[in-house]
């Protein structure tokens, strides 16, 4: 089936605005992870949510990040008030089972904050 | 804290062999993969070692010392195709919780 989709994949802001960044899992799995990758760094755990349990948010940088996932699918990444250091991008993973190790990447959303 | 140290950058001369190496400092341990991204691309899985040893994939291998808490990615017969960032994470459990990721080496391979 299709892989981990993620929209819009470019966006540009202007500092004080909110965004929405939406990611579309592969069907059926369970876990979904958003990362953010600054320019040249590694991937930075922002978020993560496994079936229906209380989703660990210990990675979200500030009270400005928030996210959520409808119905155990779509996952939707809000920022509020942005800042010129959340320009990034944003990627989303799933993965289907725990006995499974490999996580799948989204195409990433490139956040440009002006 | 946790702490992936590897190599930023790596420059290679096609068909030859090289290894990029990562050591780890995590709170918990369960196991080591290594991913793959090209300029504007997304993550893509190349290889996971949960016990001590060699996996090979292809061209790939993977290492892991689990009492060195040291691992690498050899590649073989580069290809210029193999210009990508190169990044090692560890899974620290058996759950799915989310992979802490290493600042990524930058692999060029040239004529």
């Amino acid at each position: 089936g299709a892989g981990v989709s993620q929209s819009p994949s470019n966006k540009v802001t202007e500092k004080g605005k909110d965004v929405e960044l939406r990611c579309d899992p592969i069907s059926g799995h369970t876990a979904l992870y958003w990362y953010r990758q600054s320019l040249g760094q590694g991937l930075e755990f922002l978020i993560y949510f496994q079936g229906n349990s209380a989703p660990d948010k210990s990675g979200l940088p500030s009270d400005r990040f928030s996210a959520e996932r409808t119905g155990g699918s779509v996952s939707t990444l809000t920022i509020q008030r942005t800042q010129q250091e959340d320009s990034a991008v944003y990627l989303c993973a799933s993965r289907g089972t725990i006995i499974s190790y490999e996580q799948y990447f989204g195409p990433g959303t490139r956040l440009t904050v002006t | 804290g946790q702490s992936l140290e590897q190599p930023s950058e790596v420059t290679a001369v096609e068909g030859a062999i090289v290894q990029i190496n990562c050591t780890y400092q995590t709170s918990g341990f369960y196991g080591l993969s290594w991913y793959q991204q090209h300029d504007g691309g997304a993550p893509t899985f190349l290889s996971y070692n949960g016990l001590d040893g060699l996996e090979e994939t292809g061209r790939f291998s993977s290492f892991l010392s689990r009492s060195d808490s040291y691992g690498y990615l050899l590649l073989q017969e580069l290809q210029m195709k193999d210009s990508a960032s190169y990044f090692c994470a560890v899974r620290r459990n058996s759950g799915n919780t989310p992979l802490v990721f290493g600042k990524g080496t930058r692999l060029s391979v040239i004529a």
